[in-house]
């Protein structure tokens, strides 16, 4: 079955710096999306794209967050300048059209901010 | 502000007990509620309500949606110690664009032997 995949699955890295977080949606979907879940809390919403534009994001997704889709697979978050808050597993997710439809979910790369 | 409450946080039961997960939910524009597990990493899916009153059922897995009072349930008969997991209810409401799901705390459900 097709999955979504996302790239690394761990990160490490020191405060100030900028991250890439990479994903792969399921081929033949049209949406995609980040969410973030921090350690014993919800998984939030971050941002939605489709047809190679942010549709909607929300008050987490700020000036130091951006969102690309550089090529025909491959679908990035980046993180300007990470904060110790920053600590989260991210979730890449994509869904094949708007409705009805499923949320797919990649298994995640936990950021971790020294 | 969109809400979704899940109850119990968590549960414990023996393996072959039956359980009712519970999620209750508050949006504006509602389109639709989805159940996911979460086991290690990815959610994953297992319902997807938009209709009330139709039971989906997966297996030993099933799930209705009640859209007047505003709830779901999940529920998991004969369980098994792989049925330990959290499961996540997240709502999906219309707006302008690809809108987001707002998710509940989920309930962590142990199965013990």
């Amino acid at each position: 079955e097709p999955e979504v995949t996302q790239t690394p699955s761990h990160q490490v890295t020191q405060m100030g710096q900028e991250v890439i977080l990479r994903c792969v949606p399921i081929s033949n979907h049209l949406y995609f999306y980040w969410y973030r879940q921090i350690l014993g809390q919800k998984v939030e919403f971050l941002v939605s794209f489709y047809n190679n534009e942010i549709s909607e994001k929300s008050e987490i997704f700020d000036d130091q967050f951006s969102v690309e889709r550089p090529d025909g697979s491959n679908f990035t978050l980046k993180i300007r300048s990470t904060k110790l808050e920053d600590s989260a597993m991210y979730f890449c997710a994509s869904k094949r059209v708007l409705v009805p439809s499923p949320l797919h979910f990649g298994n995640g790369t936990r950021l971790t901010v020294t | 502000e969109d809400k979704v409450v899940q109850s119990p946080l968590s549960l414990v039961v023996h393996e072959g007990d039956t359980v009712t997960l519970n999620c209750s939910y508050e949006v504006t524009n509602f389109r639709s509620l989805l159940w996911y597990k979460q086991e290690k990493k990815a959610p994953t899916f297992l319902f997807m309500l938009t209709s009330s009153g139709i039971e989906k059922k997966s297996g030993r897995l099933s799930s209705i949606l009640d859209k007047k009072e505003l709830f779901s349930i999940l529920n998991i008969t004969a369980t098994q110690t792989g049925d330990s997991a959290i499961y996540l209810c997240a709502v999906e409401a219309e707006g302008g664009g690809a809108d987001g799901l707002t998710f509940g705390k989920g309930t962590h459900l142990i199965i013990q032997p």
